[in-house]
């Protein structure tokens, strides 16, 4: 089952806006994490953020993370054309569920617009 | 360092044939991984080795086998294929046993006809 749904599931805006993407997931969890995969290719990590963090930074990425909502929001700020891609966001099950490994959402589709 | 790595990149099966997907990693990580990834659906865990020498059932098990053949490598088998199973194959390693950070392979796109 999937645990997180991205929103939107597609995305298009203008070379440096700023993209906002949003997660929701299911049961508790231990951290959240944010993938990105180019098309044709492997996932590539993000960031993490723990479940007793509310707000990361990486460079022009900002991760908030709500616990009491079960939430989270990707901001890339400045967009780049190379930033076109999916953006999945992924979760650890706290009990284990019986099972390790991630949970993936669909992921949210991001073009950027010269 | 290469990371991790999967052959074959491509492949085409008829049904009732069997294969094995081989994935291999340098990073020296306990834990391995195959995902698949089917249009709109993400990805979902097949199967998952903790460490050498154990493997556990992921989310969608059925009709995979895995071996996880020492440290390094970790082979998804498919033993009768189905056109349910065609797919793009994933494979992942990380350090920590549950919840860390993933390094995904270059993925395996199978077509069963």
């Amino acid at each position: 089952s999937q645990q997180g749904e991205e929103d939107p599931q597609a995305l298009s805006i203008q070379e440096g806006e700023n993209a906002t993407m949003n997660c929701s997931y299911k049961t508790s969890i231990n951290n959240l994490q944010w993938y990105r995969q180019n098309s044709g290719r492997g996932l590539v990590h993000l960031i993490l953020i723990r479940s007793n963090e509310r707000e990361k930074h990486s460079g022009r990425l900002r991760v908030t993370l709500d616990t009491s909502k079960k939430s989270s929001s990707l901001l890339i700020t400045a967009s780049r054309a190379a930033d076109t891609a999916s953006y999945f966001c992924a979760t650890d099950l706290l009990s284990g569920g019986g099972a390790d490994g991630l949970t993936f959402g669909k992921g949210t589709h991001l073009i950027i617009q010269p | 360092n290469a990371g991790v790595t999967q052959t074959p990149k491509f492949q085409v099966l008829k049904t009732g044939q069997s294969m094995t997907l081989q994935c291999a990693q340098d990073m020296n990580h306990n834990s391995m991984y195959w995902y698949r990834q089917d249009p709109g659906m993400g990805l979902r865990l097949i199967y998952y080795s903790a460490s050498e020498g154990t493997t556990d059932k992921g989310e969608v098990p059925n009709g995979y086998n895995v071996s996880r053949l020492n440290k390094r490598e970790f082979s998804l088998r498919l033993e009768s294929a189905a056109p349910s199973q065609t797919s793009v194959y994933f494979c992942a390693s990380s350090e920590a046993r549950a919840g860390g950070e993933q390094y995904f392979g270059p993925g395996t796109r199978l077509t069963v006809t």
